[in-house]
């Protein structure tokens, strides 16, 4: 059973814009993680946030986290092509790590 | 950069065969798994394995499925007899441990007809 869930499904912007994608989930984490996969091949992790953190950076990257609320946003600022993908944010449970549905993102040249 | 290898990287097989899928993880990560991901969807967990014990294989369908990791490094996952509900990517990654980031191979595309 998946854990995340994102949203937008999918997401179209024009190259430039910036890109925010969200993510819910049900139980408490230790940490939340996002990744990236393009098509055919497998993911990679972007960036990762503790359960005690409410943002983080990573060069065109920021994700929050609201424990709270039980959920975090990624956003990609000045996007570019290629950053054309699928987004994933996965929950550390502590005993396992499981994935979101995810966020089809196209950015337009 | 060390990388995760799988193999192979596309299968085709017919139902009710036999199949069998290959990992390598990173050298020194202990903790490795298998996850298969359907056109569209998330990666869904089948194992997890720390050294070469199975933590979580609550996923796993056990009367079709197997995986094991005997030296605690390599890893096989194999499905007999396959369906056709099983053509899916199979994904398998590493993490240095259970909390770290997980690092993925490419996968391998099953096809069954």
């Amino acid at each position: 059973s998946q854990q995340g869930e994102e949203d937008p499904q999918a997401l179209s912007i024009q190259e430039g814009e910036n890109a925010t994608m969200n993510c819910s989930y049900k139980t408490s984490i230790n940490n939340l993680q996002w990744y990236r996969q393009n098509s055919g091949r497998g993911l990679v992790h972007l960036i990762l946030i503790r359960s005690n953190e409410r943002e983080k950076h990573s060069g065109r990257l920021r994700v929050t986290l609201d424990t709270s609320k039980k959920s975090s946003s990624l956003l990609i600022t000045a996007s570019r092509a290629a950053d054309t993908a699928s987004y994933f944010c996965a929950t550390d449970r502590g005993m396992d790590m499981r994935f979101g549905a995810g966020t089809r993102l196209t950015v337009k040249p | 950069e060390a990388e995760v290898a799988q193999s192979p990287r596309y299968k085709i097989t017919e139902k009710s065969q036999a199949v069998a899928f290959w990992c390598d993880p990173i050298s020194g990560h202990a903790t490795l798994y298998w996850y298969r991901q359907i056109l569209g969807q998330g990666p869904e967990l089948l194992v997890q394995f720390q050294d070469e014990s199975v933590v979580d294989d609550s996923q796993l369908p056990k009367d079709r499925f197997s995986a094991e990791r005997l030296k605690g490094v390599d890893s096989t996952l194999k499905i007999q007899p396959a369906e056709l509900g099983d053509s899916a990517m199979y994904l398998c990654a590493s993490s240095l441990t259970k909390n770290s980031p997980l690092h993925f191979g490419n996968g391998t595309r099953l096809t069954v007809t």
